[in-house]
């Protein structure tokens, strides 16, 4: 059963530091999304890529908030400098949208900024 | 600029009865319609949809009705189960625009008792 996979799990650091967060989206699957789930937003749509591209980061706050898809196999989501106020669960989710089609989420960074 | 609401941030329920979640959209322009689950630590998954053409989508014990004029869809759980209890997310998205945005509500969490 293909899955989308995230790492770390879950994330503690101090205000300042960097955080790193990585997904493996499922094999084939040509469309990746970052989500943060928020109570007050639900599941917010950061940015997601198209066959790598970035193709929408508007739901990011530039100044620190940095996507990326080095290859087909790893997305990654930077914060720099990381604040409390970033605390959080992350979602990555991969899917094939041409159509009606679900997306796949993975089970989430929860990130802990204190 | 919510585009896709769930007023109801939880319901309670009997083991057996029917759950209904509601979701409302504002965006005249969505054509597909996806309702997720949640547990906790756990990500989203997938659960029914449904494109514009239609009405009603029935999988088993859920069953997802949309109301094109109303921007509104439910879905109901019909006889509601304790495994059932979980977070319930409806999404939108507009499969015409030549994006690929999966856009969100806030979430409902059901508890089925016992």
């Amino acid at each position: 059963d293909a899955r989308v996979t995230q790492t770390p799990r879950h994330k503690v650091t101090e205000m300042g530091q960097e955080v790193t967060m990585r997904c493996q989206p499922i094999l084939g699957h040509n469309t990746v999304f970052w989500y943060r789930q928020t109570m007050m937003q639900g599941l917010e749509l950061l940015a997601y890529f198209r066959n790598r591209a970035p193709l929408d980061d508007s739901g990011m706050p530039k100044d620190r908030f940095s996507a990326e898809m080095p290859d087909a196999t790893l997305a990654t989501l930077k914060i720099q400098p990381s604040e409390p106020r970033d605390s959080a669960v992350y979602f990555c989710a991969s899917g094939i949208p041409d159509g009606y089609s679900p997306l796949h989420f993975g089970n989430g960074t929860r990130l802990t900024v204190t | 600029d919510q585009q896709v609401k769930q007023n109801s941030p939880s319901l309670s329920v009997q083991e057996g009865r029917i759950s209904i979640l509601n979701c409302d959209y504002t965006n005249s322009m969505f054509d597909y319609f996806l309702w997720y689950k949640k547990y906790p630590a756990e990500g989203p998954t997938f659960l029914i949809s449904i494109s514009s053409i239609k009405d009603k989508n029935e999988d088993g014990r859920f069953t997802v009705f949309l109301n094109k004029s109303a921007k509104h869809l439910s879905l109901h759980i019909v006889p509601s189960q304790p495994g059932d209890s979980a977070v319930y997310f409806c999404a939108a998205r507009r499969t015409t625009s030549g994006t690929y945005k999966y856009i969100f509500g806030t979430g409902t969490r059901l508890k089925v008792l016992a």
